[in-house]
């Protein structure tokens, strides 16, 4: 079956390290994306990429970086230099284009203390 | 400032109908999308509607007024796998996704 898959689902880091989050796509998507959602809030848009070898900074792109070497793949990095990392983290793909609906993978609930 | 609102929690019974609504204020309006998401899970497409109207889907409606900014969820026969997160999303003139909170549905048997 075709999908996103994050890994891990739990992740628990202490601060000042970075962490790499995984997202994997087998649905020969053209578009992905990194959300972070807070209780309380709407999703909020990190990275997103629409096309391999190719990125662009969301609404909160501060402290995290992303690449996309493979089509297949969009890990992102959270780096000690975002002041509020813990939160739950989403991927998601498309089709490409801009009303496409998005495919989200199950997340990775990240932790810094 | 870009908004969307929707209420923060809402209750139903099993069997029962239920009208979740979504109100926005963006820079423009490309579409909008609704979401389900149960705890912990991958929000999964629900609809999208960019034209003024009713559309049905099953058990489940939306409905646009862009007029008045306003959008519903509209869920029959309510299961107790319906109980979730619904989130509604706007895609604005910039073809940027603006996300409301989403609404936590509680269905009780």
């Amino acid at each position: 079956d075709g999908g996103i898959t994050q890994s891990p689902k739990y992740l628990f880091r202490k601060e000042g390290q970075n962490v790499t989050l995984s997202c994997e796509q087998n649905l020969n998507h053209d578009a992905m994306y990194w959300y972070r959602q807070d209780p309380g809030q709407g999703l909020r848009l990190i990275y997103y990429s629409q096309i391999v070898n190719d990125f662009q900074k969301g609404d909160i792109a501060e402290g995290y970086s992303v690449s996309r070497e493979k089509k297949e793949s969009f890990p992102l990095t959270v780096t000690s230099a975002q002041k509020n990392p813990t939160a739950f983290y989403l991927c998601a793909s498309s089709i490409g284009g801009d009303y496409s609906p998005l495919h989200f993978g199950n997340g990775t609930r990240l932790t810094v203390t | 400032g870009q908004n969307i609102d929707q209420p923060t929690e809402m209750t139903a019974t099993e069997g029962a109908i239920v009208q979740i609504n979504c109100t926005y204020q963006t820079s423009g309006f490309n579409g909008l999308f609704w979401y389900q998401q149960h705890a912990g899970e991958a929000p999964t497409f629900l609809s999208y509607n960019v034209l003024d109207g009713l559309e049905e889907k099953g058990r489940f409606s939306s409905f646009l007024s862009r007029s008045k900014g306003y959008s519903y969820l509209l869920l029959k026969e309510l299961q107790m796998k319906d109980s979730a997160s619904y989130l509604c999303a706007v895609l604005d003139s910039n073809y940027q996704l603006i996300w409301g909170a989403g609404t936590k549905l509680i269905i009780k048997p």
